[in-house]
């Protein structure tokens, strides 16, 4: 069956680090998004693409970077973790590039000491 | 788990009962709404969605009803089971056709109560 993954599931990293969160779908969805959730807060959005060479900034895009060079994956970056990024990361994809229909990864919390 | 959502406001349904869950949209330009459920340690998972030209519609034990007047969404869940225990929250596009814009709701946690 297809699916979507996301490694780690739990990350703890330090003030100033560089961080890469893995997502991997084999939907061979065009469109894949990465958000970001927060107490308080509905799920935000951090960068989206609609196809390999494509990337674009979602609405809390600063300190955070992804690349797309293949279908299957759109890993996403923290250049420099911020406690600010403490948070759970949810990476989807989906058929539509307007996003109906997406299909969410189970998550990772990572945790900016 | 990677569910988040200690603080949500919480609805309590006994077992066999329907629940309605509500949600306030922002825009009124929105044309189309998700439902979504997490349950913990889980991803968003889709229920159900609506466009703007319509009040009302059922999937399999879930209605969702559309009220543009009031800028206003409900879930209701027929014969709410244990399963259904999880966090619902809406989502909003914000009518930027063929676009990625989209506001989500906080949600609200259901127990149900056996």
């Amino acid at each position: 069956d297809a699916e979507i993954t996301q490694s780690p599931r739990h990350k703890i990293t330090e003030t100033g680090r560089q961080v890469t969160l893995a997502c991997h779908q084999t939907w061979n969805h065009n469109n894949m998004f990465w958000y970001r959730q927060d107490l308080g807060h509905g799920l935000r959005l951090i960068h989206y693409s609609y196809g390999v060479q494509d990337t674009n900034k979602g609405e809390v895009s600063d300190g955070y970077s992804v690349s797309r060079s293949n279908t299957e994956d759109l890993p996403l970056t923290l250049e420099s973790a911020a406690s600010s990024q403490t948070s759970v990361y949810f990476c989807a994809s989906s058929e539509s590039p307007s996003g109906y229909e997406q299909y969410f990864g189970p998550g990772t919390r990572l945790t900016v000491t | 788990g990677e569910s988040v959502g200690l603080h949500l406001p919480t609805l309590s349904v006994q077992e066999g009962d329907n629940s309605i869950i509500n949600c306030a949209y922002s825009n009124s330009a929105s044309d189309y709404f998700i439902w979504y459920k997490q349950e913990s340690g889980k991803g968003p998972q889709f229920i159900i969605d609506i466009r703007s030209n319509m009040d009302k519609r059922q999937g399999q034990r879930v209605t969702v009803l559309l009220n543009k007047t009031v800028k206003h969404l409900s879930l209701q869940i027929a014969a709410t089971q244990p399963g259904d225990s999880a966090v619902y929250f809406c989502a909003e596009n914000l009518g930027t056709s063929g676009t990625y814009k989209y506001i989500f709701g906080t949600g609200t946690r259901l127990k149900v109560l056996a």
